[in-house]
């Protein structure tokens, strides 16, 4: 069974602190790992990775994926309080043609709290 | 604006009593699913469909059905809602099967007494 687990589940930091959240996955045949932050209701897309040792940045914030060891991490630096969200990492896997499944299996996300 | 468009926002309804939760996107998009929220689970998928007529299965498909006769509507049924349906409902698409990238509507809050 595919699995994605996130940690640690919450956090709590004051603004300008510096996080690392977590993301680790067991899944036959990977395709990718994207970051989401959800805060309120609906998830936005944050970053998408596919090929290990490259970092992707946006801001104060950026990922990286090690294909080999089966995680991904998220930075952010100087936290601010917008920052406060739970971030969700997610995973798709590909069958044997290649092809995405057309499916995201999620972790349970990391809440994060950000005081000022 | 681009956007995957839900409703409605909040829902309480009693066991037993049909309901559709609707999903429309503006987008163009190939690729619709469905996922729900519920703590400690994550979001897990229930249906998806990569194209018009064309619907399968997620993780957690039990008590829901789908239809995809349009390309821009993706309804979600509950035909007999029970109270382990009470949860927060996302309907996302992506640009097709292949494009990871998927955009979320502001999401159901479902109450089933």
């Amino acid at each position: 069974e595919d699995k994605v687990v996130q940690s640690p589940l919450s956090l709590v930091v004051h603004e300008g602190d510096t996080v690392t959240l977590n993301c680790s996955y067991e899944v036959t045949n990977f395709r990718s790992l994207l970051w989401y932050k959800q805060e309120k209701k609906a998830p936005t897309f944050l970053f998408m990775l596919t090929s290990s040792g490259i970092e992707k940045k946006s801001g104060r914030l950026s990922s990286i994926l090690d294909k080999k060891e089966l995680f991904s991490i998220l930075n952010i630096t100087a936290t601010q309080t917008g920052d406060s969200a739970v971030y969700l990492c997610a995973v798709s896997i590909h069958n044997a043609g290649g092809t995405s499944y057309g499916k995201l299996t999620f972790g349970q996300g990391t809440i994060l709290t950000v005081h000022p | 604006e681009a956007q995957v468009t839900q409703n409605p926002r909040y829902l309480i309804t009693v066991t037993g009593k049909k309901l559709t939760v609707t999903c429309s996107q503006n987008m163009n998009h190939e690729y619709m699913s469905w996922y729900r929220q519920d703590p400690g689970l994550g979001l897990r998928q229930i249906y998806y469909s990569m194209n018009v007529e064309v619907t399968d299965k997620g993780d957690v498909p039990e008590g829901y059905k789908v239809s995809r006769k349009e390309k821009r509507n993706f309804p979600l049924i509950l035909e007999s809602p029970s109270p382990n349906q009470t949860s927060l409902y996302f309907c996302a698409s992506s640009l097709s099967r292949g494009n990871e990238k998927l955009f979320f509507g502001s999401g159901t809050q479902l109450s089933v007494l």
